[in-house]
């Protein structure tokens, strides 16, 4: 079993659809990180979580550490969201476990 | 722009040989951690380098092998490449303070025939 795990692992949405993507983790944590890779590779940091809850335009993420449960909302898709969604922890030391990500492709 | 960068983006080996990839961190970032990624996989950590020294390392085979150096850049190298090696090498650049936030340069493609 992974210690970081995703669903879905793939999801299609029309533009303008609310998504949700889960990531569960089975390790005490110090934070977590919700990426976005795009075709070709580059990683983007979206969000470092601790606890709570942040917002950063059209895109919501929440973290429930007694849980330890995260979940990435997109309001109103657009199709350039579509890309790999991947969920990262740190635990222990600033070592970064990864989840196997949620491809996500949102058709006009 | 995360301020990292790598080289090269793609590369091309056969089974056997040697390759070192490059990577340029963020100025004052004195922490570089490497990862692989398979296709269709999330990333695994190979290790990571804290001012020059490993500082930690993954389930990865003694052939796997780093450098950093004080300029800010680092190089991953792998010797005898064997084919499961083709896959995404990614590079992530940190704060001396330690902060889990991670700076993540393009990555360099490696296929390995």
């Amino acid at each position: 079993k992974n210690e970081v795990e995703q669903s879905p692992q793939n999801l299609t949405a029309q533009e303008g659809e609310f998504i949700t993507i889960n990531c569960s983790y089975s390790v005490g944590i110090s934070a977590l990180h919700w990426l976005q890779q795009h075709p070709g590779g580059g990683i983007v940091s979206l969000f470092m979580l601790s606890s709570g809850k942040k917002k950063h335009g059209r895109l919501i993420a929440t973290i429930n550490i007694q849980e330890k449960h995260s979940s990435l909302h997109i309001t109103a898709s657009h199709p350039r969201d579509s890309a790999v969604y991947i969920c990262a922890v740190f635990y222990n030391t600033d070592k970064l476990i990864f989840g196997t990500g949620t491809r996500l492709q949102v058709f006009p | 722009e995360t301020g990292v960068t790598q080289s090269p983006t793609h590369l091309i080996k056969t089974r056997g040989q040697q390759v070192t990839l490059r990577c340029s961190s963020q100025s004052g970032h004195n922490t570089v951690s490497w990862y692989q990624q398979a296709l269709g996989q999330g990333p695994q950590f190979i290790f990571q380098y804290y001012r020059e020294e490993e500082n930690g390392r993954g389930n990865f085979p003694p052939r796997f092998s780093g450098l950093q150096f004080p300029n800010y850049s680092s190089e991953l190298n792998v010797n005898a490449l064997e084919l499961d090696d083709s896959a995404l090498y990614l590079c992530a650049s940190s704060l001396t303070s330690g902060g889990p936030e991670q700076f993540f340069g393009p990555g360099t493609r490696l296929t390995v025939l």
